[in-house]
């Protein structure tokens, strides 16, 4: 089945910082999507983006479907900001994959 | 206000038992799918439905089972041939293809 690898898998930042996510996957992808899990274990979908470039509030997100990566982009990082970010994709199976997520801590 | 419900939040179990997890969506959604999350790990599925009355196995279905029977509702039952049910378990819901909805969770303790 599809692979789904992210990076770094731990992120420590000081407030006002910018940072850039990265998600890697092994095949083709009809479906990928960011997700951002808050300390509570709350899994909130920040983007769906199959190819192209999204773009919300300080997050934004580019897919290169044929070089088979993602990226979010952090900007201005606040102490909200903490938590797992997870990348999963969907190689049209009907079911998405995720990765094994970026712990990012922002520090005040 | 729409949305997904699962109960309850924490949920403890002695070793040997069967227990189900609920999972009630009211999102029209026609794909429901269960995720088991263990510590500092991704999330992992367990199984998933695109449709009533029919489901797939996931990447860990062995130990759990599911039925479908009503759009919104999607219980997973842990049985006991599941050999570490401990873990915190995330169902979710989407229009097929679309962005994943999920619920708050239930975290399962078994001893």
């Amino acid at each position: 089945g599809i692979q789904v690898e992210q990076s770094p898998p731990d992120l420590i930042l000081q407030e006002g910082a910018n940072s850039t996510l990265r998600c890697n996957f092994s095949d083709s992808v009809n479906n990928l999507q960011w997700f951002h899990q808050n300390p509570w274990g709350q899994l909130i979908n920040l983007f769906y983006i199959p190819s192209g470039t999204k773009q919300n509030g300080r997050l934004s997100a580019t897919t290169v479907a044929t070089e088979r990566y993602s990226l979010l982009y952090i900007s201005s990082s606040q102490t909200t900001d903490s938590g797992v970010y997870f990348c999963a994709v969907d190689g049209n199976t009907g079911k998405l994959i995720f990765g094994q997520g970026t712990t990012l801590q922002v520090k005040p | 206000d729409g949305g997904i419900t699962q109960s309850p939040k924490y949920l403890f179990r002695k070793e040997g038992q069967n227990v189900t997890l609920s999972c009630e969506q009211n999102l029209n959604h026609d794909a429901m799918y269960w995720y088991r999350q263990d510590p500092g790990q991704g999330l992992r599925l367990i199984y998933y439905s695109q449709i009533v009355n029919d489901f797939q196995k996931g990447d860990i279905a062995e130990g759990y089972s599911v039925s479908r029977e009503k759009k919104e509702s999607f219980p997973l039952t842990v049985t006991s041939a599941q050999k570490n049910p401990t873990a915190f378990y995330l169902c979710a819901s989407s229009i097929q293809g679309d962005i994943l909805h999920f619920g708050n969770g239930t975290r399962l303790t078994v001893t």
